[in-house]
């Protein structure tokens, strides 16, 4: 069964700490995203990267940095956590064409 | 800019009580619509890809239509187990020529028994 890994169901960071949030896909995809979610605002692009080490900026990259040193991972590092990063993360990955994405089970991260 | 709209922000069914929910969207070259079922506290699970208008696909009490401008997911006689929230997503280019998918703010459903 294919799958999108991502390490951490849940998270608590304080205001000012470095937080890696990390994603693993099996499935040879070249692409891989990092979306936030949050109430009334759906699912929002924050990075994407098309191949190893290369790297785009979505909809709201500010406060946040990516990392791919391999195909199959994907790191979120949000450099100094605040309190407005509190939300859903949700990884995915496709294939260089395109078409569905498969999503990981979401980090909720929470920043006190 | 390419947006997705879906409508109702929520919906409350009998059990067995058919519906609709509502995308519409604006994109610069539609490659593909997409809607995705997503219970609560897990990440979306794929349910369709739609391409072309007049193109429908069917799984199970659920059928995805599209049109030029707007997508229906149908959900005939639903169940309890088809609560979950329903997004709708547009494959776009990003500014620098990579695809990416735009979400809409989903539809929550819940069915009663």
């Amino acid at each position: 069964d294919v799958k999108v890994t991502q390490s951490s169901r849940y998270l608590v960071k304080r205001t000012g700490e470095k937080v890696f949030l990390e994603c693993v896909q099996d499935m040879d995809h070249e692409n891989m995203f990092w979306y936030r979610q949050d109430p009334g605002l759906g699912l929002r692009l924050i990075y994407f990267s098309y191949d190893v080490k290369m790297k785009e900026k979505g909809d709201i990259p500010e406060g946040y940095s990516v990392s791919r040193e391999k195909k199959e991972r994907f790191s979120l590092i949000l450099e100094s956590a605040s309190t407005n990063q509190t939300s859903m993360y949700l990884c995915a990955s496709s294939l260089r064409g395109g078409g569905g994405y498969t999503f990981g089970s979401g980090t909720r991260l929470t920043v006190v | 800019e390419d947006q997705v709209t879906q409508s109702p922000e929520a919906l409350r069914l009998q059990e067995g009580e058919s519906s609709s929910l509502n995308c519409s969207y604006t994109v610069s070259g539609l490659r593909g619509l997409f809607w995705y079922r997503q219970d609560p506290g897990k990440g979306p699970e794929f349910l369709f890809t739609l391409y072309s208008a007049g193109e429908e696909k069917e799984k199970e009490r659920l059928k995805a239509t599209l049109t030029k401008k707007e997508s229906f997911l149908h959900i005939t006689a639903p169940k309890p187990e088809d609560s979950a929230t329903y997004l709708c997503a547009v494959q776009a280019v990003s500014d620098t020529g990579f695809q990416k998918l735009v979400f809409g703010t989903g539809t929550r459903l819940l069915v009663s028994p």
